[in-house]
């Protein structure tokens, strides 16, 4: 079936960086857009940004400019987020979550990654 | 950016009642408004995408309407599962934004 399966938690140190990994099964990996979607504790949903894996081009929330990285590996279906220059509020749940081109809506969804930044 | 605002943020209900959460754009999305509903520690599931087509495998209580600028989600008899929190996102253009969420609550 159609899946996306995300890396495990993480606790990183302010100032650190982060790489959440996403990987894809069931589909054509590079038929489909990957959004990273993150949810801080208690608080709503918060795009972040997409991946084309097809071309690789990319489009990031002016917020994230300049500290988010989104990359893939086509040969192994995954998706790639990479978060620089941690702080605090960083602390959240990142969410992978695929489109398929011309369709305009999020599914599936990866389980989410619990991303720790603490001291 | 396109700023969705949902309301109410949240409310109280009962099995079998009809509950309706509104959901209104900044600016005119057309029909691109999707539904997803979340329940606690787990990842958002889609309900209902362009405004008012039913993702395939969710019941027939859930129904979507609206155009333009205002939206509506309905449940047509609550049922205990459904007990969770539900967000609007539009999909006209990037940022692609999220309403803030509406808790349906016993």
């Amino acid at each position: 079936q159609v899946q996306l399966v995300q890396s495990g938690a993480e606790v990183k140190k302010p100032g650190a960086s982060v790489k959440v990994s996403c990987k894809a099964s069931g589909y054509t990996f590079t038929g489909y857009y990957m959004h990273w979607v993150r949810q801080a504790p208690g608080q709503g949903l918060e795009w972040m940004g997409w991946i084309n894996p097809n071309s690789g081009g990319t489009n990031y929330a002016q917020k994230f400019q300049g500290r988010i990285t989104m990359t893939r590996d086509t040969s192994i279906s995954t998706a790639y987020m990479e978060l620089s220059s941690l702080r605090s509020d960083d602390t959240a749940v990142y969410y992978c979550a695929s489109e398929e081109v011309f369709q305009n809506w999020f599914d599936p969804w990866g389980q989410g990654t619990l991303v720790t930044v603490s001291s | 950016d396109i700023q969705m605002t949902q309301s109410p943020s949240s409310l109280s209900a009962s099995v079998g009642d009809r509950v309706t959460i509104t959901c209104r754009a900044s600016q005119t999305i057309s029909n691109y408004l999707n539904w997803y509903q979340q329940k606690p520690g787990k990842a958002p599931k889609l309900l209902i995408y362009f405004a008012s087509s039913l993702q395939s495998g969710v019941p027939s209580r859930f129904s979507g309407s609206g155009s333009g600028t205002d939206f509506t989600l309905t449940i047509s008899s609550l049922q205990p599962e459904d007990f969770a929190t539900y967000y609007c996102q539009q999909s006209y253009t990037t940022p692609r934004t999220f309403g803030q969420g509406t808790k349906v609550e016993i």
